[in-house]
């Protein structure tokens, strides 16, 4: 197994230009998170997908899209990127009566 | 809502010696507790979790972690480090029970960095 993937594993972009990062996992479960990693600011949630089909607005939702679509894979789309947008991006996903959360190697995103 | 608040940002310490990294969080309503590590260039890996029954629990590597209910803590502990465990730590709370998807709430992270 896999585990969860991402990709791509780094991205420059310019401020304007827009971007889908890819998460999939192959562990069958429920649950998909995304995360931005920012220095001495820990993990925030983005966005969350409980199962397939539905998703919610975590944390830092602002200037973020999501799609889940379908039960392996949960993408993120920058619209518009910012420099405010320059993070490290975690994917991560949980199973059914399971409260652990397993995640991706991450996406390094500049925006210049 | 939920904190957590990972009161070291930066931990050195010396190969073989012990080390705690402290870890306190606030919540009107009962929660889970994990504590995750990060290696350089990786994603976040759990270490151990606290649901319920004995507040000391033990997880990979050889750490453990004590839930005090009364000082909303959860520091984590390991008696001897080697330098392969430098890396960053960090501390994390759901909301127990209900659905499983429960969301995370992290703490800012503690780097420890091991010396020999």
């Amino acid at each position: 197994n896999a585990g969860v993937t991402q990709t791509p594993k780094f991205q420059v972009l310019k401020t304007g230009q827009s971007m889908t990062l890819q998460c999939a996992q192959d562990m069958n479960h429920n649950s998909m998170y995304w995360y931005r990693q920012d220095p001495g600011m820990g993990l925030r949630l983005i966005y969350y997908s409980a199962s397939e089909g539905t998703t919610d607005k975590g944390e830092v939702p602002n200037g973020y899209n999501v799609s889940r679509l379908n039960k392996r894979e949960f993408s993120l789309r920058l619209e518009s990127a910012a420099p405010s947008q320059t993070s490290v991006y975690f994917c991560a996903s949980s199973g059914v009566n399971s409260y652990e959360q397993y995640f991706g190697p991450g996406t390094r995103l500049t925006v210049t | 809502a939920q904190s957590v608040t990972q009161l070291d940002s930066q931990v050195p310490v010396f190969e073989e010696a012990p080390v705690e990294l402290r870890c306190n969080y606030s919540s009107s309503v009962s929660v889970y507790l994990f504590w995750y590590v990060q290696y350089p260039n990786q994603g976040l890996q759990l270490l151990l979790k606290y649901l319920s029954g004995s507040t000391l629990v033990k997880g990979i590597n050889g750490f453990e972690a004590e839930f005090n209910k009364s000082q909303t803590s959860f520091h984590l502990r390991k008696p001897s480090v080697h330098i392969s465990d430098t890396a960053e730590y960090f501390c994390a709370v759901r909301n127990a029970g209900g659905t499983s998807y429960g969301k995370l709430t992290f703490g800012q992270g503690t780097i420890l960095t091991v010396h020999p």
